[in-house]
């Protein structure tokens, strides 16, 4: 089976931490994406990677970075902490170039600043 | 830039009567569309695609949607609703014309399914 899997279902942070979300995937998908979910506005896309060391914004990068060392591995960094960053985020994995397929998600990672 | 509409913040439905939640869709080529179920506190599951062809496409726990082209639209169906049915439901596209392969997600349709 088809796996993603993000280190924490739940993290409680501080404001001004900095804090590393983990994402794996064990179907060697060149793809990586992270997104937030927030009520009422859907999905949004954070980042995305396409390939190891590469990465291209998505639509609301700003208080993001990423990190893609390992093919399996992609990691969403949020660089200080704020409390409007206190959200469900998402991550997901998918074929390259393969636009006729689905993109696999994690379980999610409740991220709580305080 | 390619766009998804959930024009339903949520839908009540009784076990036993037909389903229906809404989506219409904007991009700049043909589209690929996505259906994905979110159970509370859990990731995104895969429901179901339509890609090229039939404009009837069926999908997992007895899911189907219509391709409308002249509508735009990609609206989720069930002929008989379940109680467990109930969850959030997202809409999806992905414009081949696009950079890499991202989705453009709705903002999500709550379904309750009551007895």
């Amino acid at each position: 089976d088809v796996k993603v899997t993000q280190s924490s279902r739940y993290l409680v942070k501080r404001t001004g931490e900095k804090v590393f979300l983990e994402c794996v995937q064990d179907m060697d998908h060149e793809n990586m994406f992270w997104y937030r979910q927030d009520p009422g506005l859907g999905l949004r896309l954070i980042y995305f990677s396409y390939d190891v060391k590469m990465k291209e914004k998505g639509d609301i990068p700003e208080g993001y970075s990423v990190s893609r060392e390992k093919k399996e591995r992609f990691s969403l960094i949020l660089e200080s902490a704020s409390t409007n960053q206190t959200s469900m985020y998402l991550c997901a994995s998918s074929l390259p170039r393969a636009w006729n397929t689905e993109a696999f998600f994690g379980q999610g990672t409740r991220l709580t600043v305080v | 830039a390619q766009s998804v509409a959930q024009p339903e913040d949520q839908v009540n439905v009784a076990e036993g009567n037909p389903l229906t939640v809404k989506c219409t869709y904007s991009v700049s080529g043909n589209p690929y569309l996505f259906w994905y179920v979110q159970y509370p506190n859990r990731g995104l599951q895969f429901l179901l695609k339509y890609i090229t062809g039939d404009n009837l496409v069926k999908g997992s726990y007895g899911f189907e949607a219509e391709f409308n082209k002249s509508q735009t639209s990609f609206h989720l169906k069930k002929p008989s609703a379940l109680v467990s049915d109930s969850a959030l439901y997202f809409c999806a596209v992905r414009d081949p014309t696009g950079t890499a392969s991202k989705l453009t997600f709705g903002t999500g349709t709550r379904l309750q399914v009551t007895l």
